[in-house]
């Protein structure tokens, strides 16, 4: 059983720039969930996927968006980067219903 | 507004006694609560987790108390090994399968240090 895989490890952009990160959900899990961990601070949620539509969203502006797959993988789009959002993207996934969340490794930004 | 407060930065133990890590939520909504450890450049690992009907689990040395009328929890390590040295994230969320409501709300985490 694959557990949840995150790409790009590092990412390197400027201010204003977007980027594209990359999960794939773990085996059975059709529910993914986007957090950011900024550095000293617990995991802050952006948003849920289930069934490819957005399923609750936290406190970020629209800049931050996302997709799921058919295949339960998901990408989350940044906008407009700036440099407060430098920070460890972290990927989610569980069944839905299930308390439990799993994550991946997370994906480095670095916004100079 | 943080709802979930792990107000120890770190916590340094003797090899073999007992680790126990607080965790205090403010939210009475929350159901659901998840203790996660995290080393560094990996991602966050499920540790152990307990229903708000409950006032504790067990899972091999690892077992979590909740007390929903203080609005705290901790986890118990028992015996606490060189291997358990890691970030742990206290970790709360509403009722499973309702959107938002089922977000994890984490603490800031704590520091473990096992000592040999």
């Amino acid at each position: 059983e694959t557990g949840v895989t995150q790409s790009p490890t590092h990412l390197i952009k400027t201010r204003g720039q977007q980027v594209t990160l990359r999960c794939s959900s773990q085996s059975g899990h059709n529910t993914v969930s986007w957090y950011q961990q900024a550095l000293g601070q617990g995991p802050q949620f952006i948003f849920q996927y289930y069934r490819e539509e957005e399923n609750g969203r936290g406190n970020f502006p629209p800049r931050f968006s996302g997709l799921q797959f058919p295949n339960y993988s998901s990408e989350l789009n940044v906008n407009a980067l700036e440099l407060d959002d430098s920070a460890l993207y972290l990927c989610a996934s569980g069944p839905w219903g299930r308390d439990t969340q799993y994550f991946g490794p997370g994906t480095r930004l670095t916004v100079l | 507004d943080q709802q979930v407060k792990q107000n120890s930065p770190s916590l340094s133990v003797q090899e073999g006694r007992i680790s126990i890590l607080n965790c205090d939520y403010t939210n009475s909504m929350f159901d659901y609560f998840l203790w996660y450890k995290k080393y560094p450049a990996e991602g966050p690992t499920f540790l152990i987790s307990i229903s708000s009907i409950k006032d504790k689990n067990e899972d091999g040395r690892f077992t979590v108390f909740l007390n929903k009328s203080a609005k705290h929890l901790s986890l118990h390590i028992v015996p606490s090994q060189p291997g358990d040295s890691a970030v742990y994230f206290c970790a709360a969320s509403g009722f499973p399968g309702t959107g938002a409501n089922s977000k994890l709300t984490f603490g800031k985490g704590i520091t473990l240090s096992v000592r040999p």
